[in-house]
């Protein structure tokens, strides 16, 4: 089955600055990737998705880049707000696979002000 | 207006009880799950329903039981809880299938066994 790779499983930031949380599966026939964001006490919630058939997508400060050959997708997020504290998770499912979705570990994130 | 709703948020029980979770979404959804987070935040599915049909049944133990009266409704009895059940629960619905299948998640439900 899938394996979902998540790293760092912390990172600190200042705000205003970038962060780049990187994940790697193991299933080549995954072509569904999407990001949630956790903030405490609530449950996760969407923030971006990519399919396979599209190498990079954006929206405002968030952007999400997908490396098919070497099976790893990132998040990016620039100007990093305290706002943005929260747990991150990727997750990855096969088209159809009755939309099984496998998470990667959690990354928390803190934005320092 | 929520969209996804579980009742109880917290259900705080002995081992050995058996307890049950609901889970309602007004989305007009074919699909709903359930997960499992546990207390390092690793988040796995249980199980998933389409039209009251059971499609993801992964390897969890036979005292879960879920049950989807309707395809609007989930909900998860477990029997004789034991302590490593403590974690929290989330329910989520989706399309069942096209572009924009994006699961919506439910607040959770914290299952402390003591």
């Amino acid at each position: 089955g899938e394996n979902v790779e998540q790293h760092p499983s912390t990172l600190s930031v200042q705000e205003g600055d970038s962060a780049v949380i990187k994940c790697t599966y193991s299933d080549s026939a995954s072509n569904y990737f999407p990001w949630y964001k956790q903030e405490l006490g609530k449950g996760p919630q969407l923030i971006i998705d990519i399919r396979s058939n599209v190498g990079e997508k954006k929206d405002q400060r968030i952007a999400v880049t997908l490396n098919k050959t070497a099976k790893h997708f990132s998040l990016h997020i620039t100007e990093t707000q305290p706002e943005d504290s929260a747990v991150y998770f990727c997750a990855a499912r096969r088209w159809a696979a009755g939309n099984k979705l496998t998470f990667g570990g959690g990354t928390r994130v803190l934005v320092k002000p | 207006d929520t969209a996804v709703s579980q009742t109880p948020k917290y259900l705080v029980t002995q081992m050995g009880n058996d307890k049950s979770i609901k889970c309602e979404q007004n989305l007009g959804h074919d699909t709903m799950y359930w997960y499992k987070q546990d207390s390092k935040k690793f988040l796995k599915i249980m199980f998933s329903y389409n039209n009251k049909e059971l499609i993801i049944n992964e390897t969890v133990p036979n005292r879960f039981s879920p049950k989807s009266p309707d395809k609007a409704h989930l909900n998860l009895h477990i029997n004789s809880l034991e302590l490593g059940d403590s974690a929290v629960y989330f329910c989520a619905s989706s399309p069942f299938s096209g572009p924009n299948n994006e699961q919506f998640f439910g607040p959770g439900t914290r299952l402390t066994v003591l």
